[in-house]
Order: C-alpha cells, then sequence, then structure tokens
C-alpha cells in the first residue's frame, strides 16, 4: 500500500516551454502533496506545500507564477513549471500524506520522481 | 524553524564494517524523525521511522536507529554494511502535526567490496 506515482518520469524541453508533472496516489487519499527539487549531489529541498481544494504554499524563495501547482482532486496534484529555463533543470520529487489514520497521517510517501533537462 | 544536520557528508567503508550516521535537529516540540535511502538511480525508501514508543527502532535490511531527546540525536546504525548499501542517506524531521518534512543535508556511503 501507499504507492505514489510520477508522471513523466523523464522529460526534456526546449527552453521557454511549459512542462507538467502529474503526482498521484495509487492506493490512498491525500489531502495533502509535497513538491520537493533535488538538485545533483544535494538533498531535497521543500518547494511547496499542496492542498486538495485550495491554493498551495510556497516555501520562500519558490515563485509561483513559474510553478504552478493543482491538487484537484484527492488522488492527484501537478506541477506545472512554466516558460522553463537550463537553471529549471532538476529533479522533481513529490510526497504524499495518507488523509486517514493518525500515525501514518505524519508519513509522506514518495513519488519516484521526474527529471527534467531544459536545454 | 526546524533545521536537521547531518555531519558525515562522505563516508567509505569496506563491506563487514560497522555504520553510524550522525543525524541531529533543531525543533523545540515533539517531532517524528526518518531515514530515508536513496539508491543510485533510484527514487527515496524509506529505511526506519520513530513517532513514539521505544527510542531504539529498527528497520529494513538490518538498519535501526536511536533517538536520544536530551542530544536532539536520531542516529543510523548497522553492524555490518554491505556493498549493495552503497547509496546515499537523508534523515528528515516533521512536527506532530505532520507538517514540513525538512531533510539533512544526505551522507553518501560508499562501502568497497
Amino acid at each position: 500500500g501507499a504507492v505514489v506515482s510520477q508522471h513523466p518520469s523523464w522529460v526534456i524541453c526546449k527552453s521557454g516551454t511549459s512542462v507538467k508533472i502529474e503526482c498521484r496516489s495509487l492506493d490512498f487519499q491525500a489531502t495533502t502533496m509535497f513538491w520537493y527539487r533535488q538538485f545533483p549531489k544535494q538533498s531535497l529541498m521543500l518547494m511547496a506545500t499542496s492542498n486538495e481544494g485550495s491554493k498551495a504554499t510556497y516555501e520562500q524563495g519558490v515563485e509561483k507564477d513559474k510553478f504552478l501547482i493543482n491538487h484537484a482532486s484527492l488522488t492527484l496534484s501537478t506541477l506545472t513549471v512554466t516558460s522553463a529555463h537550463p537553471e529549471d533543470s532538476s529533479f522533481y520529487i513529490c510526497s504524499a500524506r495518507d488523509r486517514t489514520g493518525t500515525e501514518s497521517y505524519n508519513e509522506q510517501f514518495f513519488g519516484p520522481g521526474t527529471r527534467l533537462t531544459v536545454l | 524553524a526546524q533545521s536537521v544536520s547531518q555531519h558525515n557528508h562522505h563516508v567509505i567503508l569496506s563491506e563487514a564494517a560497522s555504520l553510524e550516521l550522525g543525524c541531529n535537529y533543531s525543533y523545540g516540540g515533539t517531532v517524528n524523525l526518518f531515514w530515508y535511502v536513496q539508491y543510485p538511480g533510484q527514487h527515496l525508501q524509506l529505511l526506519l521511522k520513530y513517532f513514539s514508543g521505544d527510542p531504539l527502532v529498527k528497520g529494513i535490511k538490518g538498519f535501526e536507529a536511536e533517538f536520544i531527546k536530551s542530544k536532539f540525536s536520531f542516529n543510523l546504525r548497522k553492524p555490518s554494511v554491505q556493498w549493495s548499501d552503497t547509496a546515499e542517506y537523508f534523515c528528515a524531521v516533521n512536527n506532530n502535526a505532520g507538517n514540513m518534512l525538512t531533510f539533512g543535508g544526505g551522507t553518501r556511503l560508499m562501502v568497497k567490496p
């Protein structure tokens, strides 16, 4: 149980284009999903917290208009990198928190990540 | 704000050596603690977690960690490492509300055969 998927797993795009990344909780409902970015040989940095049915909460320094987050259902959150540039190339990872249960509520289940390369 | 520090950035060990990776956090309230592993080219996997109860937590693949509240530490241990343990290890902390998960900088472990 507690499986999170991401699509696509790898994307290469031209500078200036927009890229959408999907994060799905496959066997549980997630009122909250999180988006992280991981640069090579670095740790995960939280970009934003995505809440179902409401606006995402962005961390300091993350541009809201550049990284659009939509959490339209209890099993799907999307991250759209708008007008992507080479410096946006990174590994984007989502996680989801199970809305039910007590102890499991404090645990985040991670997706496999999406590697974005902007040429 | 909470923060997590992992003291060892790179660790090189021979097979069968014992492993201890340090993790310290700063947060005054009740915390939940996690260790994740990321094998080369793969996604994060949960090794073990601590929410409450016995401070000595056993995880998968022979790993364990001990929560020492007075030291704000949650060090990861394994008595005898294998070549297949070569990976990057991340310590992470969130508060009891289950909100923001803060990661340490990671420790890259290389086990020589």
